[in-house]
């Protein structure tokens, strides 16, 4: 399958600073990527959708000042956390879609995630 | 509402057997996809096995199968030949084509254990 590359896989920084979050797809162009986060032995829950050369689409609850999420090339998405704070701790994974026969069939291939610890 | 039901926590298989990891689903949508990834304790999200809507076969992956059943709006996972390997988290999932947006949404996941 496809590869999507995520870094750092794990970042502990202090309260108050920034946090830069890359997802790259390695072998293929991803016009459309997804952040998604993830609390202990829950299922994920999707932030934002990402859409190359426009703004990204946040759900419903999702600070767009507080994660932003830049899409500058086909291959590069990055999500930032600013001012980051404790109750950001948390795993972030990113997607990346990867077109195949038709809408329908496009696989979604995930980053390896990134654990934040704010302190 | 909930679109994906995974109701089983917990599960336990002996190495060498088989096992079905269950989802049902909910959708209008006539076209959609259903997909099952695995997530070991190390944190990655595997892609397993993609069924769409109008296949008219169940996928198979290697010794992954879905169990398509249309009418129930079922997607089971079944693993054959389990392996101490396949200890992980397995997640069931559905983009909606038409009506989704291309968002893929997740069950809440069964965690499978396997036994030597």
């Amino acid at each position: 399958g496809a590869v999507v590359s995520q870094h750092p896989s794990w970042v502990i920084c202090k309260s108050g600073t920034s946090v830069k979050i890359e997802c790259r797809s390695l072998d293929f162009q991803a016009t459309t990527m997804f952040w998604y986060r993830q609390f202990p032995k829950q299922s994920l829950m999707l932030m934002a959708t990402s859409n190359e050369g426009s703004k990204a689409t946040y759900e419903q609850g999702v600070e767009k000042d507080k994660f932003l999420i830049n899409h500058a090339s086909l291959t590069l998405s990055t999500l930032t956390v600013t001012s980051a704070h404790p109750e950001d701790s948390s795993f972030y994974i990113c997607s990346a879609r990867d077109l195949g026969q038709g809408s329908q069939r496009d696989i979604q291939y995930f980053g390896a995630g990134t654990r934040l610890s704010v302190l | 509402a909930q679109k994906i039901t995974q109701t089983q926590p917990g599960m336990f298989v002996q190495e060498k057997e088989a096992v079905t990891l269950d989802c049902t689903y909910d959708t209008s949508d006539p076209s959609y996809g259903l997909f099952w990834y695995k997530q070991p304790s190390s944190g990655e999200m595997i892609f397993l096995i993609y069924q769409g809507s109008y296949d008219q076969q169940n996928a198979t992956e290697g010794r992954y199968s879905l169990n398509f059943q249309k009418a129930r709006k079922s997607a089971n996972l079944v693993i054959s030949a389990s392996q101490l390997g396949d200890s992980a988290m397995y997640f069931c999932a559905m983009r909606e084509a038409n009506t989704g947006g291309f968002k893929t949404i997740f069950g809440a996941g069964t965690r499978l254990f396997v036994k030597a």
